[in-house]
């Protein structure tokens, strides 16, 4: 079935450990983003990509980088996470035609 | 920078009442205006969009209208129902951007039975 996944869903990490979350979307989707959201919270965009080998930093200043070496997979890494990026990450990637981003289920994450 | 502003951030209403969300953008380059959907626990779901060349659109309980000379746009939902509540976010996206979307703030819609 054509979806968007993240994985891991939860994660508990200590401070300074590196992190790196899952993205992939089988609906061949050029554009992919990261979002940072606080629970019931605005949604912030800290990432996104035109396609393979293109990254561009949003509207959030954030510490994580991403790279895209393939079209279906878009991951984010934390080099030394912080108790400050304790958030949820949510992926999207746009359809080209309809303009709609679908969103995955997103990474709920805790640095500890 | 671009900068989309909503309202009201909390919206009680009684089932079967209408409910209205107002959002302002600051970009008038901005041709793209989704509304998203997201309850408790769950990924944001698109429920309706409109693009600049049009003033309104409607499915069936819910519809999107678009002032563009004001910079406004509105979604309405009408006959509300015990499920319609969630957070609901407004969007705007430049397509020369990337289609990257600039959130509002959220309304939290509250339905009560």
């Amino acid at each position: 079935e054509a979806d968007i996944y993240q994985t891991p869903r939860y994660l508990v990490i200590g401070t300074g450990k590196k992190i790196t979350l899952e993205c992939s979307q089988t609906m061949g989707h050029d554009k992919m983003y990261w979002y940072q959201q606080d629970p019931g919270m605005e949604l912030h965009l800290i990432h996104y990509s035109y396609g393979v080998n293109s990254t561009e930093k949003g509207d959030l200043s954030s510490e994580s980088t991403v790279s895209r070496i393939r079209t279906e997979h878009f991951p984010l890494t934390l080099e030394s996470a912080r108790p400050s990026h304790t958030s949820q990450y949510l992926c999207a990637s746009r359809d080209w035609q309809t303009y709609e981003q679908y969103f995955g289920p997103g990474t709920r994450l805790t640095v500890t | 920078g671009e900068n989309v502003e909503q309202h009201p951030s909390t919206l009680s209403v009684q089932e079967g009442d209408s409910a209205v969300i107002k959002c302002t953008y600051s970009d008038s380059a901005s041709n793209y205006f989704p509304w998203y959907k997201q309850e408790l626990g769950k990924r944001p779901q698109l429920i309706i969009d409109i693009r600049s060349n049009v003033g309104e659109k409607k499915d069936q309980r819910i519809a999107v209208t678009l002032n563009k000379t004001a910079k406004h746009f509105s979604l309405h939902i009408t006959e509300t129902q015990p499920e319609d509540s969630a957070v609901y976010f407004c969007a705007a996206s430049w397509n020369n951007q990337g289609g990257k979307l600039i959130f509002g703030q959220g309304t939290e819609l509250s339905v009560k039975p």
